[in-house]
């Protein structure tokens, strides 16, 4: 059975630092997708990795992929407070039919 | 935004009743899924479907059913809601192995 786990639960950041959240999965997976919610809101694609070694950067985010390891990071530069929100992880369970096992998920919180 | 609306918003029910949740997308892709969001959990999927009358069960399927007569519509049924069904629900669609993009989420209390 697929797990993924994402750590920290919680993180409280200062603007202008760096840090990072990890996702790590229990079994073999092409894909693993990073999504960004807002509290009361829909959740919205941030990045998706679909190969090892792979790596995607968006503004001030940058996520990476080692299916080796079975791990992923999103990494955050110099944050905002406009970073502030619910970060997910989720793999593909496999199969033709794209089911996504999600993380817990991050609650991250930019403090001015 | 993909564009994917779900019906109703939000609702309050009593438990023992049925209620049916509806996804509608205007994207035509094959893929639709149910999730449900709940604190501490994630997102944990409880129906997909893969076409007109094609579904499967996902991780949480007791207590619900799903049902999909057209492309662009997949009704999430509780047969008789309860408590512990209280929770935000979540539409999402994809192309074949490709992003799921989610609804804008309906929020159920069951009380």
């Amino acid at each position: 059975e697929l797990k993924v786990e994402q750590n920290p639960l919680f993180l409280s950041m200062q603007e202008g630092k760096n840090y990072t959240i990890y996702c790590n999965y229990s079994t073999t997976s092409d894909r693993l997708y990073w999504y960004r919610q807002d509290p009361g809101k829909s959740l919205e694609s941030l990045f998706v990795l679909l190969s090892n070694g792979a790596v995607k950067q968006e503004g001030r985010l940058m996520a990476s992929l080692d299916t080796k390891a079975r791990l992923s990071t999103l990494h955050i530069t110099a944050a905002v407070h406009d970073l502030s929100a619910t970060y997910f992880c989720a793999v593909d369970g496999g199969g033709a039919t794209n089911k996504l096992i999600f993380g817990t998920g991050t609650l991250l919180a930019v403090q001015p | 935004d993909a564009g994917i609306t779900q019906s109703p918003r939000h609702k309050v029910t009593e438990t023992g009743t049925p209620v049916t949740l509806r996804c509608h997308q205007t994207e035509n892709h094959r893929y639709m899924y149910w999730y449900r969001q709940d604190p501490g959990h994630g997102l944990r999927l409880i129906h997909y479907s893969y076409g007109v009358k094609d579904t499967d069960k996902g991780e949480v399927s007791d207590g619900y059913s799903v049902s999909r007569s057209k492309t662009e519509d997949f009704l999430l049924t509780l047969e008789s809601a309860t408590s512990s069904q209280t929770s935000v629900y979540f539409c999402a669609i994809s192309a074949f192995s490709d992003t799921q993009y989610f609804g804008p989420g309906t929020r159920l209390t069951v009380l």
